[in-house]
């Protein structure tokens, strides 16, 4: 079945650039998103990208996907403590945007 | 703005009560998903619908049972509330022909159960 995975922690330093990893393993996933979860609420859709892309790019996140590694990375340019959350990888199949399949999430610690 | 909105942000219940948890989205979306978030367990899904007066089992269904009578509102029921249930739940909705908007979610229901 489709499995999403996620390396569960990353800390960086105010102003670096972040990126967080995530793979796949369905390769009819369609959609790819990324989603950000502040404290004590629900997840907030980032971004995502077609299965025919290789990147995207939006203010300061640019998402890339190599699809033959059936890997995605979400990279957030100039890291500010108001982007300490926690960010989950989903994927989804077809036109209906029905049961995604969600990584577990990685924590993202930005140290002033 | 569009939203999905959870009846209650904190709820404690007891061992053994039915337990109703209420989302109601204004976006007249088909899809309505109920996860339950667990530290290092991430979102696990206990039920979802397509449709009004639609249900299907997600990964986890066991203790749940849900209801979806009008399009807006999906309900998640606790037949009878236990301890391992103790979660945050997370509802959530979609648009089925519009993948590119991906899920929108409510605030969620940190449950207690004691």
């Amino acid at each position: 079945g489709e499995d999403v995975e996620q390396s569960l922690f990353l800390s960086v330093r105010e102003g670096d650039s972040s990126v967080i990893n995530c793979t796949y393993t369905d390769s009819s996933s369609t959609y790819l998103y990324w989603y950000k979860q502040e404290p004590g609420a629900g997840l907030q859709l980032l971004t995502y990208i077609f299965s025919n892309m290789d990147m995207k790019q939006d203010q300061r996140l640019t998402v890339l996907l190599n699809k033959k590694d059936k890997h995605l990375s979400l990279r957030i340019a100039d890291t500010q403590t108001g982007d300490s959350a926690i960010y989950f990888c989903a994927e989804s199949m077809g036109a209906n945007a029905g049961k995604s399949t969600f990584g577990d999430g990685t924590t993202l610690t930005v140290k002033p | 703005d569009v939203k999905v909105t959870q009846s209650s942000r904190y709820l404690v219940k007891r061992t053994g009560e039915k337990v109703f948890l209420e989302c109601v989205q204004d976006m007249d979306h088909e899809n309505m998903f109920w996860y339950r978030q667990d530290p290092g367990l991430g979102l696990r899904l206990i039920y979802f619908s397509y449709d009004v007066k639609m249900k299907e089992k997600g990964d986890i269904p066991e203790g749940y049972s849900v209801s979806r009578e009008k399009k807006e509102r999906f309900s998640l029921i606790l037949e009878s509330a236990s301890t391992n249930q103790t979660s945050m739940y997370l509802c959530a909705s979609s648009l089925s022909d519009r993948p590119i908007y991906g899920y929108t979610f409510g605030s969620g229901t940190r449950l207690t159960v004691v």
